[in-house]
């Protein structure tokens, strides 16, 4: 089945410092990423869409100015936290979807905590 | 926005027990998939639904769409301990992007 990974798996950071998340499909091509964030006991929420090669959708109530997402390849996917604050702690997940089916397969997520 | 609704929330069964989780959507869904999340672990996928009245299954999993596309369920039949988890459905929209419904935690009790 097609695999997903996300880097790092954890971090902590100080509040005010930017933290980035690397999102690969390891075995196919994603011409379609999407990156979630999840509050404990939570849903996931959908942040924003990124297709390759150009700006990411974002979803409503989502700042992209805060939440810099980058989709340069077929393959990558980074999404910056930029000065991030205690409220920005959560588990990021992304996944990726290819060109011919509709199925997301995601990432094992990341676990950001901002002291 | 698209609202996907998930109940209950929370269910404990004794093992043995059938469970059912209803995913309902506010508004009309192109298809619906169902996940699975472990604690501690990412959504694994389950399955999807893409057509009006389908009704799929897998072992002990029955998945349900309904006929105006708005709401679908899960059921599993004779609940293990490795069901354990929460299952979230995810309402697909027209453009392809999918809303994850609240989730119904399911704890199985031996």
């Amino acid at each position: 089945g097609a695999v997903v990974s996300q880097h790092p798996s954890r971090v902590i950071c100080k509040s005010g410092t930017s933290v980035k998340i690397e999102c690969r499909s390891l075995d196919f091509q994603a011409t379609t990423m999407f990156w979630y964030r999840q509050f404990p006991k939570q849903s996931l929420m959908l942040m924003a869409t990124s297709n390759e090669g150009s700006k990411a959708t974002y979803e409503q109530g989502v700042e992209k100015d805060k939440f810099l997402i980058n989709h340069a390849s077929l393959t990558l996917s980074t999404l910056t936290v930029t000065s991030a604050h205690p409220e920005d702690s959560s588990f990021y997940i992304c996944s990726a979807r290819g060109t011919s089916w509709d199925t997301q397969y995601f990432g094992p997520g990341t676990r950001l905590t901002v002291l | 926005g698209q609202q996907v609704m998930q109940i209950p929330q929370y269910q404990h069964v004794q093992e043995g027990e059938d469970f059912t989780t209803y995913c309902n959507s506010s508004t009309t869904l192109s298809n619906i998939q169902w996940y699975k999340q472990r604690p501690g672990g990412h959504p694994v996928f389950l399955i999807q639904l893409v057509k009006s009245g389908e009704v799929k299954k897998q072992k002990r999993l029955t998945f349900q769409f309904g006929e105006a596309k708005k709401n679908s369920s899960l059921h599993i039949t004779a609940t293990q301990t490795t069901d354990v988890g929460t299952y979230f459905c995810a309402g697909g929209d027209t453009g392809n992007q999918f809303y994850f419904g609240t989730g119904t935690s399911l704890t199985v009790i031996p």
